[in-house]
């Protein structure tokens, strides 16, 4: 696609609950990064995947937080038992990798668990 | 670890006036990169501009420029001829190249909300 894509744009879910929030990259883009912005601040790293791996999970809150990248591409941001706290946008980015640091964003997942 | 600082939560300019927002951040990185995003209700972050810490020279993109003084550890964003549509979160952000040379993973600020007034 033309830009990195995010769905959905929105979602309300019950605390408890299981959520997955998916991310498109920009083709070809080999670099993945989840990150995480609640109100009133700057985006929080979460996780980096260069292809399919996890290269740097550093940023996970907790182990209720997990993410996917099974084939290069599209990634699944994974969320168990939610909570509250749990309110948040999340954004990803993708790059061309290696060297490249522009990232380009999607315009995020409003997640707001009640 | 990094960190970044914005000072100015909110900020406001009339419209083809100049305004400049603050950025300072801490790291004892020598090959680092800083950048100014703006964020539009959408929530999209757009980059505005990039500066690469080994260039002396002040990055310029249109009506944006930065004055990036290593020393001081200060980056900051002059935007010139403001308009209507520069309304939005400002955010400063740092990254810099690890071991692994290819994890660019970005540290923001808190941001800055520039309202331009007509």
């Amino acid at each position: 696609g033309a830009g990195v894509s995010q769905t959905p744009s929105n979602k309300v879910t019950e605390k408890g609950k299981y959520v997955e929030l998916r991310c498109d990259p920009i083709s070809g883009h080999t670099a993945l990064y989840w990150y995480r912005q609640s109100l009133g601040q700057g985006p929080e790293f979460l996780i980096y995947f260069q292809g399919t791996g996890a290269a740097d999970d550093s940023g996970l809150p907790n182990d209720r937080f997990f993410a996917v990248r099974p084939e290069g591409s599209v990634s699944t941001l994974k969320i168990q038992r939610t909570e509250r706290g749990d309110s948040a946008v999340y954004l990803c980015a993708s790059s061309r990798g290696r060297s490249n640091t522009e990232a380009f964003f999607g315009q995020g997942t409003r997640l707001t668990v009640v | 670890a990094q960190t970044v600082t914005q000072s100015q939560p909110e900020m406001s300019v009339q419209e083809a006036e100049t305004v400049t927002l603050s950025c300072t951040y801490d790291t004892s990185e020598n090959n680092y990169y800083l950048f100014w995003y703006k964020q539009p209700p959408s929530r999209q972050m757009i980059l505005v501009i990039r500066q690469e810490a080994y260039k002396q020279q002040n990055a310029t993109e249109n009506r944006f420029s930065v004055n990036f003084q290593k020393a001081a550890k200060s980056f900051s964003l002059k935007i010139s001829d403001s308009q209507l549509g520069d309304t939005a979160m400002y955010f400063c952000a740092f990254t810099y190249s690890n071991s692994g040379g290819s994890n660019y993973k970005l540290t923001f600020g808190k941001g800055t909300l520039l309202t331009v007034n007509p």
